[in-house]
């Protein structure tokens, strides 16, 4: 059984520029959600995909979105970046039909400029 | 609004010692409460979780206690050993629809030798 995994590890942007982080869902997993977790903060729910579709959104504007794939990988996209971006990208995933045991990934630190 | 609060932000117990977190909620829709265990350039790890219709649940060295009246629920480590150090969040979820985790803000807990 392989754990969940996120690429890159780090990226550094400058304000007003575009990013895609990745992850791959834990073996059997078909749903997918996403956190931001600032420095010193715990994660923030930005959105959750099952199936492909967007499940739930959290409290984040629209320049947040992402992606799901029929193999149940996911991409956040976010657009315009703006300083208070900067933190570390959680993915998380879990079976839809236990909705509650989530499995993180290692996270990726993006750092905004 | 914050829907889950956590105490203390940082706690500083000798080896062999109980570490205590507090956390509360708001929202009694609520009925899925995990602790997660997060170390330096991790992503969070499910330690251990609980549903409101118990009071109180053992793993290990890692118990859980909760109020359902108080809105209250707490994490004891017994026998506290360093490799225990770590940032330690509590979070809440409700289990229809779509899953999501409110998170509390975090618990630095250092375990001196």
């Amino acid at each position: 059984e392989t754990g969940v995994t996120q690429s890159p590890t780090h990226l550094i942007k400058t304000r007003g520029q575009q990013v895609t982080l990745r992850c791959s869902s834990q073996s059997g997993h078909n749903t997918v959600s996403w956190y931001q977790q600032a420095l010193g903060q715990g994660p923030q729910f930005i959105f959750q995909y099952y199936r492909e579709e967007e499940n739930g959104r959290g409290n984040f504007p629209p320049r947040f979105s992402g992606l799901q794939f029929p193999n149940y990988s996911s991409e956040l996209n976010v657009n315009a970046l703006e300083l208070d971006d900067s933190a570390l990208y959680l993915c998380a995933s879990s079976l839809f039909t236990s909705t509650d045991t989530q499995y993180f990934g290692p996270g990726t630190r993006l750092t905004v400029l | 609004q914050q829907q889950v609060k956590q105490s203390p932000q940082s706690l500083i117990v000798q080896k062999g010692g109980i570490s205590i977190i507090n956390c509360a909620y708001e929202n009694t829709a609520f009925d899925y409460f995990p602790w997660y265990q997060q170390f330096p350039g991790k992503g969070p790890a499910l330690l251990i979780a609980i549903r409101p219709d118990v009071s109180e649940k053992k793993e290990g060295r890692f118990t859980i206690s909760f109020n359902k009246s108080a809105k209250q629920f707490s994490l004891h480590i017994m026998d506290s050993q360093p490799g225990d150090s770590a940032t330690y969040f509590c979070a809440a979820s409700w289990t229809s629809g779509y899953s999501t985790l409110t998170f509390g803000k975090g618990t630095m807990l250092l375990v001196s030798p």
